[in-house]
């Protein structure tokens, strides 16, 4: 069945340290990409998306690819601030965006 | 514009007791999804709705659960009898989807914390 794989956590990284946190996910279709973040005590919310082969989402400092020959849409950012710490899920959308599959998500401690 | 809305948003209960949470999806949304978030299953999808029809319930975990979506702007959720097991966050998701178009981006609720004792 449709799948999708991000990089375990925790993430810990020192402020204005460099981000990337991996995501693959299965070819079923052509599904559209998601990062959606989660703060403590809150539900999640978008960050980012991308809908075809080579388009690049960006929101907050943040981007990821989509990358259908190798399956990935790594999150990336340049210089991450403590406000950065939360949970991040990687999320393929198959079907007609009926049916988002959510990863393990992937949660990120910055420290000042 | 209010955002989804969950109802309780803490739920303390006993084991065997029946537990409703509520959804008031966002005005103009045709998808309501639930989902279950624990610390050692994830973010599992339970059930989703597409003009109030539910589409695919191969999510739920067993037929002590059960969804329903009267309207456009109400859906329940209701686990009889509860049990320990049960005791998770429940996230309500609504989004607008068009057939064949573009997907769209699913906005959550604050979620429901469900405590089975």
């Amino acid at each position: 069945g449709d799948s999708v794989t991000q990089m375990e956590g925790p993430v810990t990284l020192s402020e204005e340290a460099f981000l990337t946190i991996n995501c693959t996910y299965t070819a079923t279709g052509y599904p559209s990409l998601f990062w959606y973040v989660q703060y403590p005590g809150e539900g999640l919310q978008l960050l980012l998306k991308a809908t075809k082969a080579d388009d690049k989402g960006s929101n907050k400092g943040f981007e990821a690819t989509y990358r259908k020959e190798t399956t990935s849409f790594h999150l990336e950012k340049g210089s991450v601030q403590v406000s950065d710490s939360a949970v991040y899920f990687c999320a393929p959308s198959y079907t007609g965006g009926f049916k988002t599959i959510f990863g393990a998500g992937t949660r990120l401690f910055v420290k000042a | 514009d209010a955002g989804v809305i969950q109802s309780p948003r803490h739920e303390v209960t006993e084991m065997g007791q029946e537990v409703t949470l509520r959804c008031k999806p966002i005005s103009g949304h045709n998808s309501l999804f639930w989902y279950r978030q624990t610390m050692m299953r994830g973010l599992e999808l339970l059930i989703y709705f597409n003009n109030n029809v539910p589409i695919d319930d191969s999510g739920m975990p067993e037929d002590r659960f059960s969804a329903k979506m009267p309207n456009a702007s109400f859906s329940t959720l209701k686990i009889q009898p509860s049990e320990p097991r049960d005791s998770a966050v429940y996230f309500c998701a609504s989004s607008f989807q068009q057939t064949g178009g573009v997907t769209g981006e699913l906005f959550f609720g604050e979620g429901s914390r469900l405590t089975v004792l």
